[in-house]
């Protein structure tokens, strides 16, 4: 089983900021299968991030996925109120399908 | 407009069995991967059981395999997981999701509570 461990386990910053959120997988992660998801509470996940670079229908350009093999990274360039929240990836390359522990974006 | 909607969950003892129910509209339900994921209260998030468009390949995580059982009804475009033997440890919202992992879950249902107790 592919182990997700994602940092900072919080990350406090304000709005307008840049966020760098970081997931590293135990192993690689075939053909990046690596997606990202953001929950705020009480609703369902959504999906931002698929394929490790490759941005949801209706996601705004300010977040971006890269990596690849173990490392990868979510990138919010500017923080909108709306974004915080906690997010999660989510690694399907391999058997079972994982998800990382999340990274919680609260406001400083 | 896709549309996810969960029933059936509430409060099971343990060792009892639940049916919860995915109803889908807004897209062909038959085309997709369905997929069921989970949160217990304050936690991450685990997937759960997944089943391919026409219901004949499943999936299902170690932690419920031999007691949950996905399924689906293309003609009701619903949704099924059906939960045995339930243990303290399946307390948890459950949502339904659209699509396979590798693509990513599109749309989702609200979340369902399931709460094991005595």
């Amino acid at each position: 089983e592919i182990v997700l461990t994602q940092s900072p386990g919080t990350l406090s910053l304000s709005p307008g900021e840049r966020a760098t959120l970081s997931c590293r997988a135990s192993q690689s992660v075939s053909n990046n299968y690596l997606a990202w998801y953001q929950q705020k509470p009480g609703q369902a996940p959504r999906l931002l991030i698929y394929g490790a670079s490759t941005r949801a229908t209706g996601i705004p350009d300010r977040f971006s996925g890269s990596g690849s093999g173990t490392d990868f990274t979510l990138t919010i360039s500017r923080l909108e109120p709306e974004d915080f929240a906690v997010y999660y990836c989510l690694q399907s390359g391999g058997s079972p399908v994982t998800f990382g522990p999340g990274t919680k974006v609260d406001i400083k | 407009e896709v549309q996810l909607l969960e029933s059936g969950g509430g409060l099971v003892q343990p060792g009892g069995s639940l049916r919860l129910s995915c109803a889908a509209s807004g897209f062909t339900f038959s085309s997709y991967v369905m997929t069921w994921v989970r949160q217990a209260p304050g936690g991450g998030l685990d997937w759960v059981s997944a089943i391919g468009s026409s219901g004949s390949d499943t999936y299902y995580s170690d932690p419920v395999k031999g007691r949950f059982a996905i399924s689906r009804d293309n003609p009701r475009n619903t949704l099924y997981l059906q939960m045995n033997s339930l243990r303290a440890d399946d307390t948890a919202v459950y949502f339904c999701a659209r699509g396979a992992a590798r693509q990513g879950w599109d749309y989702w249902g609200q979340g369902i509570l399931v709460t094991v107790s005595s």
